[in-house]
């Protein structure tokens, strides 16, 4: 399984950062899995973000929810990462991976593997 | 200020044996919820290395072992070798924060 991040390394404050994974060697579709996005920075370092189902159910950060939009086009196993309002401090490589849960209903403990090699979103005017 | 706290940093000698700590709180470890560990190699991505506590994916060599107690886990590795020398990051369910939370990771220098 592969997971590919993509989108602008660049956004300006106060607009959107936009990102998408594509997966390849496997199905976004399977059932077992959500699929997450995590950041990492040298300030906060390792941030979920996110994680979302192929049915579209998402499992939300609570500190980032109110900025953040996740989607999920299966006919392009792809799926996708909306951070709005975007500061300096939302700089950091933003990573996509596989999301493994006990119970796909009870999303709460999850283990990320494997992960995307991650992108760096610069947010700068 | 993470969730979950680890040593800044760890060193040893190679085939020696090292353990990093995580050490937690009630509304994660100490609430039943269990550690994951990651590796990560310079320059790369993080990759599972320990999940359920106790648990190698297959591919990671039994040198790396996990465990948990308490609100406190721990990962530890024998027979060091260079090829270790990376960041090690715990993770875990904060019931508190209501979603997955991250160690701020130790780094590994295999003197």
């Amino acid at each position: 399984l592969h997971l590919q991040e993509s989108g602008p390394g660049l956004v300006k404050p106060s607009e959107t950062l936009s990102l998408t994974c594509t997966v390849s060697g496997g199905s976004i579709s399977n059932s077992a899995y959500y699929w997450g996005w995590i950041r990492q920075s040298p300030t906060k370092g390792l941030e979920w973000i996110g994680s979302i189902y192929y049915s579209g159910r998402t499992n939300d950060n609570p500190s980032l929810k109110s900025r953040v939009t996740m989607s999920v086009d299966t006919s392009k196993n792809q799926f996708s990462l909306k951070l709005s309002s975007v500061t300096a401090a939302d700089t950091a490589t933003y990573y996509c991976a596989r999301v493994i849960v006990i119970v796909p209903t009870i999303p709460d403990e999850q283990t990320f593997d494997p992960w995307g090699q991650g992108m760096l979103v610069t947010v700068s005017s | 200020q993470s969730v979950l706290t680890q040593p800044p940093s760890v060193s040893g000698a190679p085939g020696q044996r090292v353990t990093i700590s995580c050490t937690g709180s009630s509304s994660n470890f100490g609430a039943g919820y269990d550690v994951v560990w990651y590796q990560q190699l310079p320059r790369a991505s993080p990759k599972l290395l320990i999940y359920g506590n106790t648990n190698r994916p297959s591919g990671v060599p039994d040198r790396f072992s996990g465990s948990k107690s308490g609100t406190s886990a721990s990962l530890a590795i024998t027979g060091l070798q260079a090829e270790d020398e990376a960041d090690y990051y715990c993770q875990s369910y904060d019931s508190s924060l209501g979603g997955s939370v991250f160690g701020g990771g130790t780094k590994l220098t295999v003197l």
